[in-house]
């Protein structure tokens, strides 16, 4: 079964210090990993996805096959980075359909 | 583009009551999706079509939940009848499976359901 796991529910770091929001995934496959965001009062928006290997707004993740991992990071943290984060997983062959996880709660302090 | 395009934004009704939430998706996408979430559960897939056939509803609560798809730009999700537990914000997405931004879902804003 596809499953994907984000261990924190919440999230709280200091601006400058570098952030890392765990997900764990289960699919006997070849996924395909994403993650969204959801700011404060606005929709939820796709950040990256694991094929583009893009870097958007500083965030970078590393799909780690063999920890079953796509842990999303940045090395410096910015106040607006504060949101709702969710890592998702799509099926081998183009699946549409998205697993969620429950979602991890960042909050960048000042 | 406007994007998802939901309607209501916000709807309170009382227990029993039939509510019907609206979604238009973006022009050209061929899947939409219907999302609950939750405080508890967080975000769940309730069904998804696909050139506007239902492929998986099995995220779908209970038989007091509906959703049709009549055309490419228009989709309906009915709860009748309605109860203080399916008080949540009901989401709407849509994708294409081609292009670009492949299987990226675009989301809408959303719909606030409280169920009185």
């Amino acid at each position: 079964a596809q499953r994907v796991t984000q261990p924190e529910k919440l999230l709280s770091v200091f601006k400058g210090a570098p952030v890392e929001l765990k997900c764990n995934y289960s699919y006997s496959g070849s996924p395909e990993l994403f993650w969204y965001v959801q700011y404060s009062r606005q929709r939820l928006q796709l950040l990256l996805r694991h094929i583009s290997r893009e870097s958007i707004k500083g965030f970078t993740a590393d799909l780690n096959k063999g920890e079953t991992s796509f842990h999303l990071k940045k090395p410096f943290a910015q106040e607006e980075d504060s949101a709702m984060y969710y890592c998702a997983l799509s099926g081998q062959g183009g699946s549409e359909k998205l697993v969620f996880g429950k979602g991890t709660k960042l909050t960048v302090n000042p | 583009d406007a994007g998802v395009i939901q309607s209501p934004r916000h709807e309170v009704t009382e227990m029993g009551q039939e509510v019907t939430l609206r979604c238009k998706p973006i022009s050209g996408h061929n899947s939409l999706f219907w999302y609950r979430q939750t405080m508890m559960r967080g975000l769940e897939l309730l069904i998804y079509f696909n050139n506007n056939v239902p492929i998986d509803d099995s995220g779908m609560p209970e038989d007091r939940f509906s959703a049709k798809m009549p055309n490419a730009s228009f989709s309906t999700l009915k709860i009748q009848p309605s109860e203080p537990r399916d008080s949540a914000v009901y989401f709407c997405a849509s994708s294409s499976a081609t292009g670009a931004n492949y299987n990226e879902q675009f989301f809408g804003p959303g719909t606030r359901l409280t169920v009185l």
